[in-house]
């Protein structure tokens, strides 16, 4: 089972469509969870932070269930500049250190 | 702030050939960390080091790959002889500890093609 788990869509919705994705993690150890924006041919970018009690940057909302090792993100009227592809992002403590295991990534398109 | 550089852009090379990659990180950044990502698929994690030392290697394939921060700020990643398998987009990233609480910055990558 992979560490961390995500639809890799793509999912294509209409401008100004709600639009949520869905992650799942396995190590209950995990201590921090993000999600990260990446476009084509670029880097990865920190979107936001995601919290137990659930947080809400914007257009866009993260919410944590620690019991169910799930992570969710929610984009409401979703733009075109939305379309990117979505990592899920888990920081799990291990020997080593703490280190960021990323998903595969949900691709969004959003369209006219 | 200055972000996360990397050195070069793009490369391409043929198998069994030889390539570095060099990465500068934020300013005062402790601890630094290498990921691979292949088309289709996420970062995943090759090296990480805390000042000059490695936090965590499990996942580098040390037939071929070495990386090494000597003097705890600049990183290098070789591999020596590369394979087909290893194209894809190295990418470096720094944070202020290693508790990645707040996520990693990375730097814009190297886009790594073997022919």
């Amino acid at each position: 089972r992979k560490e961390v788990e995500q639809d890799p869509g793509p999912f294509n919705v209409p401008e100004g469509a709600t639009v949520a994705f869905n992650c799942t993690y396995s190590n209950s150890a995990s201590q921090s969870f993000f999600w990260y924006r990446q476009d084509c041919r670029k880097e990865p970018k920190l979107l936001m932070s995601v919290y137990s009690s659930g947080n809400e940057d914007g257009r866009f909302t993260a919410q944590l269930n620690r019991a169910s090792q799930y992570i969710s993100l929610l984009i409401r009227d979703s733009k075109l500049s939305d379309s990117a592809t979505y990592l899920c992002v888990v920081n799990i403590l291990g020997g080593g250190g703490n280190k960021l295991t990323f998903g595969t990534g949900t691709q969004l398109k959003v369209e006219l | 702030e200055a972000g996360v550089a990397q050195s070069p852009r793009y490369k391409i090379i043929e198998k069994r050939q030889s390539v570095a990659f060099w990465c500068n990180p934020i300013s005062g950044h402790a601890t630094l960390y290498w990921y691979q990502q292949i088309l289709g698929q996420g970062p995943k994690l090759l090296i990480q080091f805390q000042n000059n030392g490695v936090v965590d290697d499990s996942q580098l394939p040390k037939d071929r790959f070495s990386a090494e921060r000597l003097k705890g700020v600049d990183s290098t990643l070789k591999i020596q002889p590369a394979k087909l398998e290893d194209s894809a987009v190295y990418l470096c990233a720094s944070s202020t500890s290693d508790r990645g609480q707040h996520g990693y910055t990375f730097g814009s990558g190297t886009r790594l093609t073997v022919v």
